[in-house]
């Protein structure tokens, strides 16, 4: 299918230790999303791109959260020094990003993170 | 700034029973409405939407209505059923903005 594609499916890493993440987007569409949900809780808000304007960065915890998408499609999330408290389910969703309030998100199926 | 509140869960019904899940959101303007559910081992997916106030969301038999003297968005379904048991959230997004989620609402359907 052409949903949205993240990878990997399950990390395990060690505290202090570096990670990536990534988001394949639907194609053609201009809007990506970060999400974080840890266990039992919401959705928290990250980071958002939209075309090649500047992200949206308000929604990241700290100076060790980055993220960067290139050509416009695939996108990385990096957490750097990784702390328990990192562990979480990490949601990348796209969407169109067309004006006005249509705008649909379609969600990938998560990176789930564990941070021993 | 922009924010959703929902009712706590976890909500437990009988199979047949009437659903109500109350959203109830703060936002400068208009925003546009959603819910999202997330069944039990996938995704989220959109359940339903509506972009101005009146409007009526409606899917799989589960509506809402975007109230703005209320701003609410309380989720309804006549008759759930089993299969409906998932997390449900509400969300809202104000154009060239990003979504705000609510933190959810777990309902559980006994048979």
């Amino acid at each position: 299918g052409a949903g949205v594609s993240q990878s990997p499916s399950n990390k395990v890493t060690e505290k202090g230790k570096d990670v990536e993440l990534r988001c394949d987007p639907i194609s053609g569409h201009t809007a990506l999303y970060w999400y974080r949900q840890s266990l039992g809780q919401g959705l928290e808000f990250l980071i958002y791109f939209q075309g090649n304007s500047a992200p949206d960065k308000s929604g990241l915890p700290s100076d060790r959260f980055s993220a960067e998408r290139t050509g416009g499609s695939v996108s990385t999330l990096t957490i750097q020094r990784t702390q328990q408290e990192d562990s979480a389910v990490y949601l990348c969703a796209s969407s169109l990003g067309s004006p006005g309030m249509r705008d649909e998100q379609f969600f990938g199926p998560g990176t789930r993170l564990t941070v021993l | 700034g922009n924010s959703v509140t929902q009712m706590e869960g976890p909500v437990t019904l009988s199979e047949e029973a009437f659903l109500t899940i109350n959203c109830t959101y703060t936002a400068t303007g208009y925003p546009s409405l959603f819910w999202y559910v997330q069944y039990p081992g996938e995704g989220l997916q959109l359940l339903l939407k509506a972009t101005k106030a009146d409007d009526k969301g409606s899917n799989k038999g589960f509506e809402a209505t975007y109230r703005k003297e209320t701003t609410s968005f309380h989720l309804e379904k006549g008759s759930v059923q089993v299969s409906d048991s998932a997390v449900y959230f509400c969300a809202l997004r104000r154009e060239g903005q990003n979504f705000v989620f609510g933190p959810g609402t777990r309902l559980s359907v006994l048979p």
